[in-house]
């Protein structure tokens, strides 16, 4: 099957702080990634989707200038956390689509954030 | 707007019982698909059910998506501690997005 990769798995950083965390489709072009935040115990709450070589759509109530979004090319998007703070600390996924009608999502393993 | 709900957020069995969550949607949905998230990891895509009173079987887990496409659910039969972990249902929102129920995290003890 497709397969995601997130890196960095795990990062900790100190508050006012940036953080780039970047996911990748390793064999397949993705149009269309998407990226959630997941706290502990709860569902995953999109953020964004981010498409290929356009700006990406932010969900209600999430800062764009706080979380940056680039998909530059048909495997890589980033997600920038500016100037993170503590509560900005949680788990947060990579999704992608491919190119094929089916509608299934290919998630990454997930970024844990943990901002001191 | 749109909201998916599951139920229950929690269900402890002794192996070989079974095990159903229940998903409903506020709209009706084009498709809804069905994940599992084992501790600690990331969700898994499981399976996608589209038509109308559809249902699938894998193995032991039967999918089934009700006449009105708003709501849907998972069977396990006969669980095993490695059905332990956090399924989630979604469905479509506007675009090619999902929108996720809250899950329903099962505990298995043998």
């Amino acid at each position: 099957g497709a397969v995601v990769s997130q890196h960095p798995s795990r990062v900790i950083c100190k508050s006012g702080t940036s953080v780039k965390i970047e996911c990748r489709s390793l064999d397949f072009q993705a149009t269309t990634m998407f990226w959630y935040r997941q706290f502990p115990k709860q569902s995953l709450m999109l953020m964004a989707t981010s498409n290929e070589g356009s700006k990406a759509t932010y969900e209600q109530g999430v800062e764009k200038d706080k979380f940056l979004i680039n998909h530059a090319s048909l495997t890589l998007s980033t997600l920038t956390v500016t100037s993170a703070h503590p509560e900005d600390s949680s788990f947060y996924i990579c999704s992608a689509k491919g190119l094929a009608a089916y509608n299934e999502q290919f998630f990454g393993p997930g970024t844990r954030l943990t901002v001191l | 707007g749109q909201q998916v709900m599951q139920i229950p957020q929690y269900q402890h069995v002794q192996e070989g019982e079974d095990f159903t969550t229940y998903c409903n949607s506020s709209t009706t949905l084009s498709n809804i698909q069905w994940y599992k998230q084992r501790p600690g990891g990331h969700p898994v895509f499981l399976i996608q059910l589209v038509k109308s009173g559809e249902v699938k079987k894998q193995k032991r887990l039967t999918f089934q998506f009700g006449e009105a496409k708003k709501n849907s659910s998972l069977h396990i039969t006969a669980t095993q501690t490695t059905d332990v972990g956090t399924y989630f249902c979604a469905g479509p929102q506007a675009g090619t997005a999902l929108i996720f129920g809250k899950g329903t995290t099962l505990s298995v003890s043998s």
